[in-house]
């Protein structure tokens, strides 16, 4: 069965500060791969996606950017995180047919 | 762009009775509609989801109705239990635009004892 894992579950960084979240997906080969953010409250937000290694969409101008260095590997990144950046960022994969997606259990970013 | 709109933002039943949540959507091209739960400091979960060439589906206590024609479609549980305790998101997608998720805002159901 398909599996997908997020790190790490919470962190807190200073403003200006970089970031790395990973995101890895098992049991698939070639997934439609997700970044969503989740403000307190609110639905998702779509913020990056990707059908394919070095194959990147992104939905939202932001301070953040994506990455897909392998098939089933998705990266959240940031230079220089700013208070805004702070919420709960999920990711998601999806098979050939682009649905259903399945999210893993998100990581709780905290900008002090 | 597709805009989903849920209602209530908050329900509050006693267990046993049914619950109900409602969407619309604004793109009448939109054919894919999921619904998820998401608990506490967890990811969503997809609990059931409908296309648009079925007008209803049902999982044991879980049912989703879909109206095109008005462009609505609705969450129905029934006989309520403590753990369908949650926030609940509905969702909708369409093919053109590579099935890209829009969400609603979300319903807190709490389910009293």
């Amino acid at each position: 069965s398909q599996t997908i894992h997020q790190w790490p579950a919470t962190l807190v960084q200073p403003v200006g500060s970089p970031l790395s979240l990973e995101c890895t997906v098992e049991g698939t080969s070639n997934p439609n791969l997700y970044w969503y953010r989740q403000a307190a409250g609110r639905g998702l937000q779509l913020l990056f996606y990707s059908v394919g290694i070095g194959q990147i969409s992104s939905e939202v101008p932001q301070n953040l950017s994506a990455s897909r260095p392998q098939d089933r590997q998705f990266i959240l990144s940031s230079k220089k995180l700013l208070l805004s950046d702070s919420g709960f960022y999920l990711c998601a994969w999806s098979g050939g047919g682009r649905e259903p997606q399945h999210f893993g259990d998100g990581t709780r970013l905290s900008i002090l | 762009g597709e805009n989903v709109e849920q209602h209530p933002s908050t329900l509050s039943v006693q267990e046993g009775d049914s619950a109900v949540i409602k969407c619309t959507y604004s793109d009448s091209a939109s054919n894919y509609f999921p619904w998820y739960k998401q608990e506490l400091g967890k990811g969503p979960q997809l609990i059931i989801d409908i296309r648009s060439n079925v007008g209803e589906k049902k999982d044991q206590r879980i049912a989703v109705t879909l109206n095109k024609t008005a462009k609505h479609f609705s969450l129905h549980i029934t006989e309520t239990q403590p753990e369908d305790s949650a926030v609940y998101f509905c969702a909708a997608s369409k093919r053109s635009n590579d099935y890209k998720l829009s969400f609603g805002a979300g319903t807190t159901v709490t389910v009293r004892a």
